[in-house]
């Protein structure tokens, strides 16, 4: 089955304290991203890469790291994480940037306290 | 980044009534989407639109680009419960472009 899977689906942390929400899709995108959704704001583009080893800011990158060794994972890393980054999060992947459809991960929802 | 105006933000109906809800830019699209989300749920596509004044339906949805490409409309037909989700507009502005998504539109559905 394709898809895009997200691990935690929930996590509680305290501030300060490192940590990597992974993401893994087994369709050979070329395209991966990650998006934060907050109320009324909809979903907000943090980093996205083009294919491996290509990475580059969206919207709302400060705060996060990404990184894209292999083609299929594509982690999200919070250094020192804040309370403003308690949020809903989103992996999303792609064909390739601009073809086929946006497969979305269920979502990982953080708090920071 | 760019703003997508969606409205309304959340709406309550009755079901079995219609619903409309829809999306303004300040600046141009080639592509508008629509995804829904369910509860618990990641976002996933309903609809798809490539060309100014493209009318596309499925099922019960259909959606609209607009003439001057900086709107989009989705209307529901004869609501049910489980409709209940949110409802997101993307726009994208040419190919190589990122989506930008509108803030959504909670929809709620009274049986």
């Amino acid at each position: 089955e394709a898809q895009v899977t997200q691990n935690p689906r929930y996590l509680i942390t305290v501030t300060g304290k490192k940590l990597t929400v992974t993401c893994s899709q087994n369709m050979n995108h070329e395209y991966m991203s990650w998006y934060r959704q907050d109320p009324g704001l909809g979903l907000r583009q943090i980093y996205y890469s083009m294919n491996v080893e290509v990475t580059d800011k969206g919207d709302v990158p400060e705060g996060y790291k990404v990184s894209r060794k292999e083609k299929r994972n594509f982690p999200l890393i919070l250094e020192s994480p804040s309370p403003n980054q308690t949020s809903l999060y989103f992996c999303a992947s792609r064909l390739t940037v601009n073809t086929g459809e946006l497969f979305f991960g269920e979502g990982s929802r953080l708090t920071v306290l | 980044g760019q703003q997508l105006n969606q409205s309304p933000q959340s709406m309550f109906i009755q079901e079995g009534e219609d619903v409309s809800m829809n999306c303004t830019s300040s600046s141009i699209f080639n592509t508008w989407l629509w995804y829904k989300q369910d509860p618990g749920e990641g976002p996933v596509l309903l609809i798809a639109l490539y060309k100014a004044g493209e009318l596309t339906s499925n099922g019960r949805l259909t959606a609209q680009f607009g003439i001057t490409r900086k709107d989009s409309f989705l209307n529901i037909s004869a609501s049910i419960p489980s409709d209940v989700g949110i409802y997101f507009c993307a726009g994208q502005h040419n190919a190589g472009n990122m989506l930008t998504f509108g803030g959504g539109t909670r929809l709620m559905v009274k049986p």
